[in-house]
């Protein structure tokens, strides 16, 4: 079966320190990959995407993600954080296959402490 | 400005209402979407339009029917038989040459 998933549902670090948010997906086929955000009450923003080529992706905001096709893993990652990062931040999956669908993870809430 | 419109952010209906939400594009895209989120459980998709005049059912149709009378609009009805309404809803369109969908700023809808 595909499947996205989000290993964690918060996660909270303080402001400048760096931050990795984890997805895993599950696929028999190829896949497209996407990291949004979104900030309360609005929908969602596309941060970056992995369709093919190189494996690292870098998208807005100064964040990047690493696609790993041996561990099926899409991790997002930022070397400093600010304050305004704080939001929640969905994983997302559609296949080869079927590519008018997509598949969310469950998202995770990152909030900054200063 | 290109982009995708919903209308009203927020929304209050009495129980056993059916209500509309809308749903605009300004994109050009050929497909649309229509997605649930409740707390702690991401985007659940509910419908999806590839072209218009056709629509095929997501993963938790059951109380909501659309309509894609025009390449622009795909509204969405919560009918009385969705038996638990109260969510916010989000509205994408997709665009086919980049892979990926570009999402309005969503509705909330409370039932009273």
């Amino acid at each position: 079966a595909q499947s996205v998933t989000q290993l964690d549902s918060q996660v909270p670090v303080f402001e400048e320190a760096p931050v990795e948010l984890r997805c895993n997906y599950s696929s028999s086929v190829s896949v497209y990959l996407f990291w949004y955000v979104q900030y309360p009450n609005q929908g969602l923003q596309l941060l970056l995407k992995y369709l093919s080529g190189s494996t690292l992706v870098k998208g807005i905001n100064g964040f990047e993600a690493e696609f790993n096709k041996s561990q099926t893993s899409f991790h997002l990652r930022k070397p400093s954080v600010h304050i305004s990062d704080t939001a929640e931040y969905f994983c997302a999956v559609s296949f080869y296959s079927s590519a008018s669908k997509i598949i969310f993870g469950s998202g995770t809430r990152l909030s900054i402490r200063p | 400005d290109g982009g995708i419109t919903q209308s009203p952010k927020y929304l209050f209906r009495k129980e056993g209402q059916n209500v509309t939400l809308s749903c605009e594009q300004n994109l050009n895209h050929d497909a649309m979407y229509w997605y649930r989120q409740d707390p702690g459980q991401g985007l659940r998709l509910i419908y999806y339009s590839q072209i218009v005049n056709d629509f095929q059912k997501g993963d938790i149709a059951e109380g909501y029917s659309v309509s894609r009378e025009k390449k622009e609009s795909f509204p969405l009805t919560v009918t009385s038989a969705q038996k638990n309404p109260t969510a916010f809803y989000l509205c994408a369109s997709r665009d086919l040459a980049h892979n990926e969908q570009f999402f309005g700023p969503g509705t909330r809808l409370t039932v009273l």
